[in-house]
C-alpha cells in the first residue's frame, strides 16, 4: 500500500518570500505519479503541479516548482514570490499507473503574512 | 462549464436519518470517486466507479452506498448516518484514472458537502 506524508501540519511565510512544503511517499512500485492540490477557504480542490515518476526534470508551473528525490522518496513543493492568495491548505497526493485511486497525504496549512 | 456539481453543499442531520448526497459531472467522464475528508487524515476514497453499473470499494466504505445507473451522476447514501460520518466530502471524475500519463491521472473536484451527523 501507499503512504504520503506531510510532517508539518502548518507553515507561514511572509508575502513576497519563498517556502517549501514537505512531502514524502512510501512505494515499491516504480510507475507513478505525484501531485500537489491547493485547498483555499473556498474548500475546492484545486491542482498545483504534478510530476512523472520517470521524468528526472523537476516540474514547474509559474511561481510553483517541485524538488523530486526519487531515491530518497520526497516531493516537495516550493512556492516563489508568495502571495496572499497562496493562502490555503495543501495536500501531497500520490497515485499507481493502473490503480484507482489517489491516495493523500494529511495536508500543510500555509499561512502568508503580509 | 465543465464541472462537478455537488448537492447538498452543507447539510445537518440526525444519527439515522437516511440522506443522499448526489453528484453530477458534465465532462462525460468514465470514472468517479468519492472521498471524506478528516482533519489530520487527509483525503480518503470511500468508493469509486470506472463506468455505469461498476463500482468498487475504497479505504473507507463502511456505512456507505453508491450507485452508478447514468454515466454523469454517481450519488453516494448514508442508509444511517452516524456522528463519526461528520466529515467534509468531495465527488471527483476523470475520463480515465491509472493511465500512464499524469493527465490520465488529473481529477476534477466538485465544491465539497460538508456533513454533520448530530
Amino acid at each position: 500500500a501507499q503512504t504520503v506524508t506531510q510532517s508539518q501540519p502548518e507553515m507561514s511565510v511572509q508575502e513576497a518570500e519563498t517556502v517549501t512544503l514537505s512531502c514524502t511517499y512510501d512505494t515499491s512500485e516504480s510507475d507513478y505519479y505525484l501531485f500537489w492540490y491547493k485547498q483555499p477557504p473556498s474548500r475546492q480542490m484545486i491542482l498545483v503541479i504534478r510530476q512523472e515518476a520517470y521524468k528526472q526534470q523537476n516540474a514547474t508551473e509559474n511561481r510553483f516548482s517541485v524538488n523530486f528525490q526519487k531515491a530518497a522518496k520526497s516531493f516537495s513543493l516550493k512556492i516563489s514570490d508568495s502571495q496572499l492568495g497562496d493562502a490555503a491548505m495543501y495536500f501531497c497526493a500520490i497515485i499507481i499507473q493502473g490503480a484507482q485511486k489517489l491516495v493523500f497525504g494529511q495536508g500543510t496549512r500555509l499561512t502568508i503574512n503580509p | 462549464e465543465a464541472q462537478v456539481t455537488q448537492n447538498p453543499r452543507y447539510l445537518i442531520t440526525v444519527t439515522g436519518k437516511k440522506l443522499t448526497v448526489t453528484c453530477s459531472q458534465n465532462m462525460n467522464h468514465e470514472y468517479m470517486s468519492w472521498y471524506r475528508q478528516d482533519p489530520g487524515l487527509g483525503l480518503r476514497q470511500i468508493y469509486y466507479s470506472m463506468n455505469v453499473e461498476v463500482t468498487d470499494k475504497g479505504d473507507v466504505p463502511e456505512g456507505y452506498k453508491v450507485s452508478r445507473k447514468e454515466k454523469r451522476n454517481f450519488p453516494l447514501i448514508l442508509e444511517s448516518p452516524s456522528p463519526n460520518q461528520t466529515s467534509l466530502y468531495f465527488c471527483a471524475s476523470s475520463f480515465f484514472l491509472g493511465g500512464a500519463t499524469s493527465g490520465a491521472n488529473v481529477l476534477t473536484f466538485g465544491a465539497g458537502s460538508r456533513l454533520t451527523v448530530l
